[in-house]
């Protein structure tokens, strides 16, 4: 569900290397997910997006993959960049959108 | 297709002040969200609408907030009698449908004095 008041868990790689981050979710009746990426003061970016029927989709770079059995989704960056330096949010759709805590993900060159 | 549009950008209010934030979805879309988030911390869940309705509130405080999505015009997002704690970045996405992927405008930080 939604994590409010906490300060974001952090994740840290070396350029190059793959990146996982994971998130729980919290109503086994969502039907839809998604993986944003948010910037220092911009606003989250769509990235990636996966629907209950599915357990696995991929992107350029990047690939979803989907536990519904334990409510788990993860978020595989490959070959890591600078550039993917940010914060990474879950979210949950049934009627509206929920967000999960976020990661921040830290690329060391 | 211009995307999100949230303005202002930037809003400073006095306590006690009423503070009007607006969003502008992309052409086409229906569906609006409107989230709060402070310093290091999540998207907090306030609002849902559709055009001219509101289809969940559960997260936004029941005084001094509303929301609304007109059938002509941007949503907007009032605040009213402002106080400190309400200072937080606010942001909105849209969608055109339910359960598609929601576009987020640049948000709106709030600093109340």
């Amino acid at each position: 569900g939604e994590s409010v008041g906490l300060h974001l868990p952090t994740l840290s790689v070396q350029e190059g290397d793959n990146s996982i981050i994971n998130c729980a979710y919290s109503n086994s009746a969502s039907d839809y997910f998604i993986w944003y990426k948010q910037e220092s003061g911009k606003g989250p970016q769509f990235i990636i997006d996966i629907r209950s029927n599915m357990d696995k989709r991929q992107g350029q770079r990047v690939t979803v993959l989907l536990n519904k059995t334990v409510k788990h989704l993860s978020l595989q960056i490959a070959a890591t960049q600078p550039g993917d330096s940010a914060v990474y949010f879950c979210a949950e759709s049934l009627n509206d959108m929920r967000f999960g805590a976020g990661t921040r993900l830290t690329v060391k060159p | 297709n211009a995307g999100v549009m949230q303005n202002p950008r930037h809003l400073v209010r006095r306590r006690g002040q009423e503070a009007r934030l607006r969003c502008s979805p992309m052409k086409g879309h229906s569906h609006v969200y409107w989230y709060r988030q402070l310093p290091e911390e999540g998207l907090k869940f306030m609002v849902y609408l559709q055009k001219e309705n509101i289809i969940d509130e559960s997260g936004m405080p029941k005084e001094r907030f509303s929301a609304e999505f007109p059938k002509e015009g941007p949503s907007i997002l009032r605040i009213q009698q402002v106080v400190r704690g309400d200072s937080a970045a606010y942001f909105c996405a849209s969608s055109p449908q339910a359960l598609t992927e929601a576009f987020f405008g640049q948000g709106t930080r709030l600093t109340v004095v």
